[in-house]
């Protein structure tokens, strides 16, 4: 069965700091990589997806993630944080096939303080 | 992308009475949907994966007697929970995905949030 892991559950940064957040994922086969984030009080939004090609995909509002096939890793950066940053972030994936659900990992909350 | 609307966006019964949340795909025939639960402060959890004109597929632990989820069209999907319980208050997310969304990409709902008295 698959499974996402997010090792960080909360982290505590200062404006203009940089961000990465890791996501190791368990599958063996192939597999389709998602960064969401939820703002309080919001729903979800999508920030980046990887299916195939470039493992390094850019994304919405600065973020970036890159897939590493050996380490089974998809870990979101951005290089200068902002106070609006601040939301609950959620690595998700799923297998290659068609019809086949997002496993989400826990979640991460970014404080990010002015 | 495609959009995914759900209604109500929240709803607040009492315990004992039965709700129906709708999901519905507006620009794309979504042959499958799933429905996904949250918990406050925690990450999704899979209730079900529907296919259009199909049963629905439950989780480990997910009741389908008091989770009925119905896929009649390849545009709506319902999720009713019968005799809710303060328990069964939360953030309910669906999402869908076609055969015609590129690798199984999917879209999700704005969510419902239930509140059981």
């Amino acid at each position: 069965a698959q499974s996402v892991s997010q090792h960080n559950h909360h982290v505590i940064l200062s404006e203009a700091a940089s961000l990465e957040l890791g996501c190791n994922y368990s599958y063996g086969g192939t597999v389709n990589l998602f960064w969401y984030v939820q703002y309080p009080g919001q729903h979800l939004q999508l920030l980046l997806k990887y299916f195939s090609g470039d493992p390094l995909v850019k994304g919405i509002k600065g973020f970036e993630a890159e897939f590493i096939k050996s380490k089974f890793s998809f870990n979101l950066r951005k290089p200068s944080v902002q106070w609006s940053d601040t939301a609950e972030y959620f690595c998700a994936v799923n297998a290659g096939q068609a019809g086949t659900a997002l496993i989400f990992g826990k979640g991460t909350t970014l404080s990010v303080s002015s | 992308g495609a959009v995914v609307s759900q209604h109500p966006s929240w709803v607040i019964c009492k315990s004992g009475t039965s709700v129906k949340i709708e999901c519905r795909s507006l620009d794309f025939q979504a042959t499958t949907m799933f429905w996904y639960r949250q918990f406050p402060k925690q990450s999704l959890m899979l209730m079900a994966t529907s296919n259009e004109g199909s049963k629905a597929t439950y989780e480990q632990g997910v009741e389908k007697d008091k989770f009925l989820i119905n896929h009649a069209s390849l545009t709506l999907s319902t999720l009713t929970v019968t005799s809710a319980h303060p328990e069964d208050s939360s953030f309910y997310i669906c999402s869908a995905g076609g055969a015609g969304i590129r690798y199984n990409e999917q879209f999700f709902g704005p969510g419902t949030r239930l509140t059981v008295l």
